[in-house]
């Protein structure tokens, strides 16, 4: 069936690189998305990735993509304070369904 | 547009109260979804509208729970009778029909129940 699975926390220290992992089952799925959701507010996009990429990389960010094990992560270099969130994989499925993994809860020890 | 909308954003109830939680998509959008969010179980998809018409609801917990989408511009979750285990932060969020859509999220109500 469909699911995304994530582990649900991440502690790191201020300066490091964080690393958030996820694992998908829709093979069809063509975009895959990291959002990120700020204490108190709902989810926004934060990066996506299309199925034919490898790596996607945006200034601190760098989205990994491993479609033959299914695998997708997110890097954060230089975390800051300012990171600390939780952040969501998610795949569209052919139903145009966006399936969500349960968020990794990321704490940035100063 | 102003977002995906949502009311109340804060609701505090007694066990086996009705509660309604509404929300308005971002126009032009033709798919909602409803998701629950708690720190056991994190964020949990409970149903699924396309063009005003329930596509998957296995997420539904529970006969206790439904969920209306009566235009392109409004749905509601209803709990009844609400239980303290429904205590959560209730999402609507809205995207358009189309592959690699962004899904916009409401600011969440968050439901006590006593």
């Amino acid at each position: 069936g469909e699911d995304v699975e994530q582990s649900l926390f991440l502690s790191v220290r201020e300066g490091d690189s964080s690393v958030i992992n996820c694992t998908y089952t829709d093979s069809s799925s063509t975009y895959l998305y990291w959002y990120k959701q700020e204490p108190g507010a709902g989810l926004q996009l934060l990066t996506y990735i299309f199925s034919n990429m490898d790596m996607k990389q945006d200034q601190r960010l760098t989205v990994l993509l491993n479609k033959k094990d299914k695998h997708l992560s997110l890097r954060i270099a230089d975390t800051q304070t300012g990171d600390s969130a939780i952040y969501f994989c998610a795949e569209i499925t052919g139903g145009f369904k966006t399936i969500f993994g349960a968020g990794t809860r990321l704490f940035v020890k100063a | 547009d102003a977002g995906v909308i949502q009311s109340p954003r804060h609701e505090v109830t007694e066990m086996g109260q009705e509660v309604t939680l509404r929300c308005k998509p971002i126009s032009g959008h033709n798919s909602l979804f409803w998701y629950r969010q708690t720190m056991m179980r994190g964020l949990e998809l409970l149903i699924y509208f396309n063009n005003n018409v329930p596509i998957d609801d296995s997420g539904m917990p529970e006969d206790r729970f439904s969920a209306k989408m009566p235009n392109a511009s409004f749905s509601t979750l209803k709990i009844q009778p609400s239980e303290p285990r429904d205590s959560a932060v209730y999402f609507c969020a809205s995207s358009l029909e189309t592959r690699g859509t962004e899904a916009f999220f409401g600011q969440g109500t968050r439901l006590t129940v006593v």
